[in-house]
């Protein structure tokens, strides 16, 4: 089951605002990182903060993570219309073993960014 | 970055014949990958591990038995959905981690698209 719950589920806005998204997790973690989905294609990964970091920048990216409230977030400034897309927080936890790189995502957020 | 390589990018099959999907890692060796399953508008599910060499790793409720995974080499994992079923048609996601990178990133394929009619 997914552990991650994701805020906004869909997030609507004009180019150039900026978007802020929402996640959180349940268990310890190792790290957490941010995924872009364009519709029907696979992941790509944006960004990814370490459990010991507090906050971490981008380009146009800015994500925050608080472990004693468990949560992320990530922040998209001037946003374009090529930022539409569904974007999914992942968490990788601390076993090793086999479960190394194995990831569990939130339920991700729909952003649409009219032009 | 490294790449991944997903083949088809979209089938679609008669219920009750078998599919194989494919996940090649192009440029890196990956000693494991990773199946998901996603529905239209929802999070991935991760289906299993695929391990080179050994036997996937299934996650609760996924029948292994359904969901054959063979990583037979260090660059090639595939996924057969066997006796496929209407409820199996969903969009499948291989990713893969390259153990040479610092980073601990995931690469993913660019997903399969299952029709079973």
């Amino acid at each position: 089951s997914q552990q991650g719950e994701e805020d906004p589920q869909a997030l609507s806005i004009q180019e150039g605002e900026n978007a802020t998204m929402n996640c959180s997790y349940k268990t310890s973690i190792n790290n957490l990182q941010w995924y872009r989905q364009n519709s029907g294609r696979g992941l790509v990964h944006l960004i990814l903060i370490r459990s010991n970091e507090r906050e971490k920048h981008s380009g146009r990216l800015r994500v925050t993570l608080d472990t004693s409230k468990k949560s992320s977030s990530l922040l998209i400034t001037a946003s374009r219309a090529a930022d539409t897309a569904s974007y999914f927080c992942a968490t990788k936890g601390n076993a090793g073993g086999t479960s190394y790189g194995k990831l569990t995502f939130g339920q991700g957020t729909i952003l649409t960014v009219h032009p | 970055g490294a790449v991944v390589s997903q083949h088809p990018s979209w089938v679609i099959c008669k219920s009750g014949t078998s599919v194989k999907i494919e996940c090649r890692s192009l440029d890196f060796q990956a000693t494991t990958m990773f199946w998901y399953r996603q529905f239209p508008k929802q999070s991935l599910m991760l289906m299993a591990t695929s391990n080179e060499g050994s036997k996937a790793t299934y996650e609760q409720g996924v029948e292994k038995d359904k969901f054959l995974i063979n990583h037979a080499s260090l660059t090639l994992s595939t996924l057969t959905v066997t006796s496929a079923h209407p409820e199996d048609s969903s969009f499948y996601i291989c990713s893969a981690r390259d153990p040479a990178r610092a980073r601990t990133e995931a690469f993913f394929g660019q997903g399969t698209r299952l029709t079973v009619v």
